[in-house]
C-alpha cells in the first residue's frame, strides 16, 4: 500500500541536542511539507519542497532544517536554536496541484 | 498570501443532530477546498474536497458546500455519532504558491 511514513512515533531529547524527524512516502508525489501542531493550536508549516534538491521556508522556520535529497525522503532536524520544540511535528506528501495531499501519523517530540 | 479563517473554534451536539463548520478565504484565486478530521495523537484524514467549479458536493453524511463569490465554503455532518468527534481542519490550495493554507480547525463533540 501506498502511504506516508514517520518514524519514531515519539522522541525524546535533551535540551540542546539537535534530533532528525524521518519521512518516507512511496506515493510517487513531488511535494512535500513539514508542519508543527501544539496543543489546541492549528497546522503551521515549517518547510516544504516541491522538487528534489530544492525547499522553501513556510511560516514558522527558525531553528529548524530539512534537505530533499530524495524524491522520497524529506527529513526534518530540529536544532539547539529553536527555542521550544516539544510539540507534534507532521509530515504531508502531494503532487505539485495539491492532489492527494496526504499526512504522516506525526512524531511527537518532547525536549526535556 | 492566502489566509483561511474558520468558525466555531469548538462545537458540541447531541447525537443525531447535525454539525456545520464555517470557513473563509482570501485569495479568489483558490481552486482546491479540502476537509480533514484529525483524531487524537493522530495526523490529519482527507473527508471530503471540493474543486472551485462546483457547489455542493456529497458523500453519505458528509457534504461540503461552496461560495465563490462570498469566498466561504462548509462543512455538513448530518446524523452525528460518538465516533465523528475529532478535530476538523478546512483548507484552501494556493495556486500560486502550491501549498495549502488551513484553519485553525474545530473541536468536535458528538455527545451520546
Amino acid at each position: 500500500d501506498g502511504g506516508i511514513t514517520q518514524s519514531p512515533k515519539y522522541l525524546f531529547r535533551k535540551e540542546g541536542q539537535n534530533v532528525t524527524l524521518s519521512c518516507e512516502q512511496n506515493l510517487n508525489h513531488d511535494a512535500m511539507y513539514w508542519y508543527r501542531q501544539d496543543p489546541g493550536q492549528g497546522l503551521r508549516l515549517i518547510y516544504y519542497s516541491q522538487i528534489v534538491n530544492d525547499f522553501q521556508k513556510g511560516d514558522i522556520a527558525e531553528g529548524y532544517s530539512v534537505s530533499r535529497e530524495k524524491k522520497e525522503s524529506f527529513p526534518l532536524t530540529v536544532t539547539s536554536a529553536q527555542k521550544n520544540p516539544t510539540a507534534f511535528y507532521l509530515c504531508a506528501s502531494s503532487t505539485l496541484r495539491g492532489i492527494g495531499y496526504t499526512f504522516g501519523s506525526g512524531t511527537r517530540l518532547t525536549v526535556v | 498570501g492566502e489566509n483561511v479563517e474558520q468558525h466555531p473554534s469548538t462545537l458540541s451536539v447531541q447525537e443525531g443532530d447535525s454539525a456545520v463548520i464555517k470557513c473563509t478565504y482570501s485569495d479568489s484565486a483558490s481552486n482546491y477546498f479540502p476537509w480533514y478530521k484529525q483524531e487524537l495523537g493522530k495526523g490529519p484524514q482527507l473527508i471530503i474536497d471540493i474543486r472551485s467549479n462546483v457547489g455542493e458536493k456529497k458523500d453519505q453524511r458528509i457534504a461540503v458546500t461552496l461560495n465563490k463569490t462570498a469566498k466561504h465554503f462548509s462543512l455538513h455532518i448530518t446524523e452525528t455519532q460518538p465516533e465523528d468527534s475529532a478535530v476538523y481542519f478546512c483548507a484552501s490550495f494556493q495556486g500560486g504558491s502550491e501549498k495549502l493554507v488551513f484553519g485553525k480547525g474545530t473541536k468536535l463533540t458528538v455527545n451520546p
